[in-house]
C-alpha cells in the first residue's frame, strides 16, 4: 500500500510570492491534516479536512488555506510568504480523523524555504 | 489549548544504554498516548502507543510507562542503539470523539553515540 506522498519536496520562493503544496492520502484515508514543522515551535497543527470539508483550523493567519478534493487528495496554500514561513510541512492522513482511531500516517514533507 | 510538555529537550546516550523520554499532559480525558518517531528527513511516523487501562507496554526495546493519577507517560528505550537516533513526540489524545485539534510535545532529540 503506497504511503501518503507529498509535492513538492523542497522549493524556495521569495517574500510576498504565495506557493501551493500538495497530499496524496493512503488509499481509503479520508482524513487529510496539514502541520508546520520548525525548530523553535515543532509541529504546529494547521487544518484538517475529512470528505471535502474543513473541520478544524489551528491557529494560523488567513493566508493559510486548504481544501480537499473528492479523490481526498489535499492541498494547502500560502500566499503572502513571508520569513517566517519558512519550515517543513507535513501532511498526515487517516482513515477517519484524528480523533478516531489515533494513529497518523504522515508523509515526508515539503521543505519551504522563502528568501 | 491543551497543554502537552515534554522533556528533556535533547538527550545523548551510550550505545547499550537506556533512554527515557517523558510527556506530561493536563486534560484528563484523554485516552490515547502515542509516542512518535522521526528521522531527519523523514516524517513523523508512530511508534508505540498505549490506551489508559494499563500501565505498562513493551514492544522490543521500547516501554511506554503510563502514570495517569500524575497525568505522565514516559518511553523507555532499552539496549539504545545508534540507528535510534531520532526525534521523539508524544502526542496524546481523546479517540473515537471525531474532529480534534492534535498538540505534539515539543520534541525529545535523542543521540546514541557508538
Amino acid at each position: 500500500k503506497a504511503g501518503v506522498t507529498q509535492t513538492p519536496r523542497y522549493l524556495i520562493k521569495t517574500r510576498g510570492q504565495q506557493v501551493t503544496l500538495s497530499c496524496s492520502p493512503i488509499s481509503g484515508h479520508r482524513s487529510v491534516s496539514w502541520y508546520q514543522q520548525t525548530p523553535g515551535q515543532g509541529l504546529q497543527f494547521l487544518f484538517e479536512y475529512f470528505s471535502e470539508t474543513q473541520r478544524n483550523k489551528g491557529n494560523f493567519p488567513g493566508r493559510f488555506s486548504g481544501r480537499q478534493f473528492s479523490n481526498s487528495r489535499s492541498e494547502m496554500n500560502v500566499s503572502t510568504l513571508e520569513l517566517g514561513d519558512s519550515a517543513l510541512y507535513l501532511c498526515a492522513s487517516s482513515p477517519q480523523g484524528q480523533g478516531a482511531t489515533g494513529e497518523l500516517f504522515f508523509g515526508e514533507g515539503s521543505r519551504l524555504t522563502v528568501l | 489549548q491543551q497543554q502537552v510538555k515534554q522533556s528533556p529537550q535533547s538527550l545523548i546516550v551510550q550505545k547499550g544504554g537506556i533512554s527515557i523520554i517523558n510527556c506530561a499532559y493536563e486534560n484528563t480525558a484523554f485516552d490515547y498516548f502515542p509516542w512518535y518517531q522521526q528521522f531527519p528527513g523523514k516524517g513523523p511516523a508512530l511508534l508505540i502507543a498505549i490506551r489508559p487501562d494499563v500501565s505498562e507496554k513493551k514492544e522490543g526495546r521500547f516501554t511506554i510507562s503510563f502514570n495517569k493519577s500524575a497525568k505522565q507517560f514516559s518511553l523507555h528505550i532499552m539496549d539504545s542503539q545508534p540507528g535510534d537516533s531520532a526525534t521523539y513526540f508524544c502526542a496524546p489524545q481523546r479517540m473515537n470523539t471525531g474532529f480534534q485539534k492534535l498538540v505534539f510535545g515539543t520534541g525529545t532529540r535523542l543521540l546514541v553515540s557508538p
